[in-house]
């Protein structure tokens, strides 16, 4: 059974970048089914889509976030991780890592328990 | 930006049925746009219900269906159940690697 499990810390400062990691367990991050990705929820919101990485390191964005995303991918620690430069209060949320499948619209398959992150000083 | 617009809110009484819908801003949405559809309660993780218009993921009831109606993706509970009280979200693929969520639909069971 796939696990997707994230980590990372759960306060970061105004200004400051938001690290996060995801572990994959129980299939292979190089399987070419698959992107591995990250979705976000704020509190009392609604799901936005971050961005999403396939094994070969290809990456795609959403438009609103791109300018601050940086998604990577180490196959060899079945890991992917997200970076998200100079947060503010706006980017506390509950940030899920998820397994989209390709084609298809790329719908997710797969999603990790999620892990609150909250930007405060 | 292209919006993804669904109902804020729906209710439902035991054992009916209902429809959520998924539009667009500008546009009707059509099977080239692969809507996915899930279900989220308070403090879990998403669950995949539909994907590709109409086909349920692993698992998922037969009650639970998915369509294009005239311009817009709709997700049909057939039956609904107390514990189908839920978030549902709808998602588009825009293209070119991109999707777009959906508000969501805060679905009450009474």
């Amino acid at each position: 059974q796939l696990q997707l499990q994230e980590s990372g810390p759960g306060l970061v400062k105004p200004s400051e970048t938001l690290s996060l990691t995801c572990t994959v367990s129980g299939g292979s991050i190089s399987n070419s089914s698959y992107y591995w990705g990250w979705i976000r929820q704020p509190p009392g919101k609604g799901l936005e889509w971050i961005g999403n990485i396939y094994y070969s390191g290809s990456t795609y964005y959403n438009p609103s976030l791109k300018s601050r995303v940086t998604i990577s991918i180490d196959t060899s620690k079945n890991q992917f991780s997200l970076k998200l430069s100079s947060v503010t209060a706006a980017d506390t949320a509950v940030y899920y890592c998820a397994r989209p499948k390709r084609g298809l619209g790329d719908y997710v398959d797969y999603w990790g328990q999620g892990t609150l992150v909250t930007v405060s000083s | 930006q292209t919006v993804v617009t669904q109902e804020p809110s729906f209710s439902v009484s035991p054992g009916g049925t209902v429809t959520l819908t998924c539009g667009l801003s500008s546009g009707s949405v059509s099977t080239s746009y692969y809507p996915s559809w899930y279900q989220q309660t308070p403090g879990q993780a998403p669950r995949t219900l539909i994907y590709s218009t109409n086909t349920r993921s692993s698992g998922v009831p037969d009650r639970f269906s998915g369509s294009i109606l005239g311009n817009k993706a709709a997700l049909t509970i057939t039956g609904a159940q107390a514990d189908d009280e839920s978030d549902y979200y709808c998602v588009l693929y825009m293209g070119s690697g991109v999707v777009v969520f959906g508000g969501g639909t805060k679905l009450t069971v009474l």
